[in-house]
């Protein structure tokens, strides 16, 4: 079974932190995906990137997929309170792409 | 207007029951996912659907099963609800046709308690 550990599992920070969250396996993948879900709502796709080593950015945050595409990471700058929710990762498989494997999630509370 | 919606919202339950959870999407999506989501977990692949004749196991399809009555209609049914079915429910879609298909739109989610 392929999985995707992601980390820390939960994060406490004061607005104006940055913060590093982290996505990996031992499982390569042909594309990752970051969602971001809040209270009583569905995960919303933020990003996907597809080729290793590739870097994207959408405003505060960056995204980065390791270089081998097994890993990916979610880097924060200057966090404010409504970056605030579940952040998961989810890898698509090589030999069926449409198949989904979601990490745990990375609950991010930003206080003001 | 909401893109993927899923009714009931929240639903509480007896073990033995019959549950039935519905999605309907209007973005014309040819894909559409069941998944179940449990503290810790993630999300997990319950069911499939490619088009309307064609249905596919997720990991976790035991106690589960679907109906697809439409292109845009998805269900969900628990012949006969356990406590341990307890957890938040997703529907998601997505379209063949995008250059990344797999970039999956998800509804806002039934949760369902079974006591």
């Amino acid at each position: 079974t392929q999985l995707l550990e992601q980390s820390p599992q939960f994060l406490s920070i004061q607005e104006g932190e940055n913060l590093t969250v982290y996505c990996n396996s031992s499982s390569v993948f042909s594309s990752l995906q970051w969602y971001r879900q809040e209270p009583g709502e569905g995960p919303v796709l933020l990003v996907t990137v597809v080729t290793g080593g590739e870097v994207k950015k959408l405003k505060r945050l960056t995204f980065q997929f390791g270089d081998a595409r097994k890993d990916s990471s979610l880097h924060i700058t200057a966090a404010q309170p409504g970056d605030t929710g579940l952040y998961l990762c989810a890898g698509a498989k090589v030999d069926s792409s449409y198949k989904l494997i979601f990490g745990s999630g990375t609950r991010l509370l930003v206080r003001p | 207007d909401a893109d993927v919606t899923q009714t009931p919202r929240n639903r509480i339950t007896k073990t033995g029951k019959r549950i039935m959870l519905e999605c309907s999407q209007t973005k014309g999506h040819d894909r559409m996912y069941w998944y179940r989501q449990d503290p810790g977990l993630g999300l997990r692949l319950i069911y499939y659907s490619f088009d309307v004749k064609d249905i596919n196991k997720g990991e976790i399809s035991d106690g589960y099963s679907v109906s697809r009555q439409a292109q845009a209609k998805f269900s969900l049914s628990l012949e006969s609800a356990i406590p341990n079915q307890t957890a938040l429910y997703f529907c998601a879609t997505s379209d063949n046709r995008a250059p990344r298909g797999n970039e999956q739109f998800f509804g806002p989610g039934t949760r369902l308690t079974v006591l």
